[in-house]
């Protein structure tokens, strides 16, 4: 059971545009930024968005985070087939005091 | 460019202590904090702990009784001690680097992963 919820799967056709939520609660979202990981297949977590909603270097504009209170959003839009990934949210809780993850969602590319 | 490789014996028997070390390269141990996410076959990502670069450290409370994780400055290089492991900690192991600033703490570089299996 992870501390964040997010939908276990998403789906979209090319060049469509899918939003992934994430809820959480007053101890993590609500008081916290989000960031936002992409894992490809075989691969190790990248950072996708950060602080709510930056991009690092090299990650396309096309990839946006949002929060409101305690629930986050990442959007793809321009859906493309190497967009079907693992995407998790994650960010600090105070309860905690250390980093929580969703369980993840499975993005498929129809 | 920083890097971050993972190093490790694959395959650990039931009790023992799992030992991983985390090289860093292309890139200052200064500053950051150095942490350890585990990912069991087909589940979500659980952040195990990290280490300050300072020493300091900070550890899930589900696996602090059996977690140490250190860093070695000199080396750049940081390590996890998992003691009394079970089937349950068989999982790929993952060192990050973990960044701060005042919008928030994230994890900006990873290593690829190791492969941990727990089996006798």
């Amino acid at each position: 059971q992870s501390v964040l919820t997010q939908p276990p799967s998403a789906s979209g056709t090319p060049g469509q545009r899918v939003t992934i939520s994430c809820s959480g609660s007053s101890s993590n979202i609500g008081s916290n930024s989000v960031n936002w990981y992409q894992q490809l297949p075989g691969t190790a977590p990248k950072l996708l968005i950060y602080n709510n909603n930056k991009r690092p270097s090299g990650v396309p504009d096309r990839f946006s985070g949002s929060k409101s209170g305690t629930s986050a959003s990442l959007a793809i839009s321009g859906l493309q087939s190497e967009d079907e990934a693992d995407y998790y949210c994650t960010t600090w809780d105070d309860s905690l005091n250390g980093p929580v993850f969703g369980g993840g969602a499975k993005l498929t590319v129809l | 460019q920083v890097q971050l490789q993972e190093s490790g014996p694959g395959l650990v028997k039931p009790s023992e202590t799992l030992s991983l070390t985390c090289t860093v390269s292309g890139g200052s141990i200064s500053g950051y904090y150095w942490t350890w996410i585990r990912q069991p076959p087909g589940k979500g990502l659980e952040w195990i702990g990290y280490v300050y670069s300072s020493g300091s450290t900070n550890y899930n409370p589900s696996l602090k009784s059996r977690v140490t994780i250190s860093v070695d400055t000199s080396k750049s290089q940081f390590s996890l001690k998992l003691s009394s492991v079970t089937a349950a900690d068989t999982a790929v192991y993952y060192c990050a680097r973990g960044e701060q600033n005042p919008g928030g703490y994230y994890f900006d570089y990873w290593g690829q992963g190791a492969q941990v299996t727990i089996s006798s």
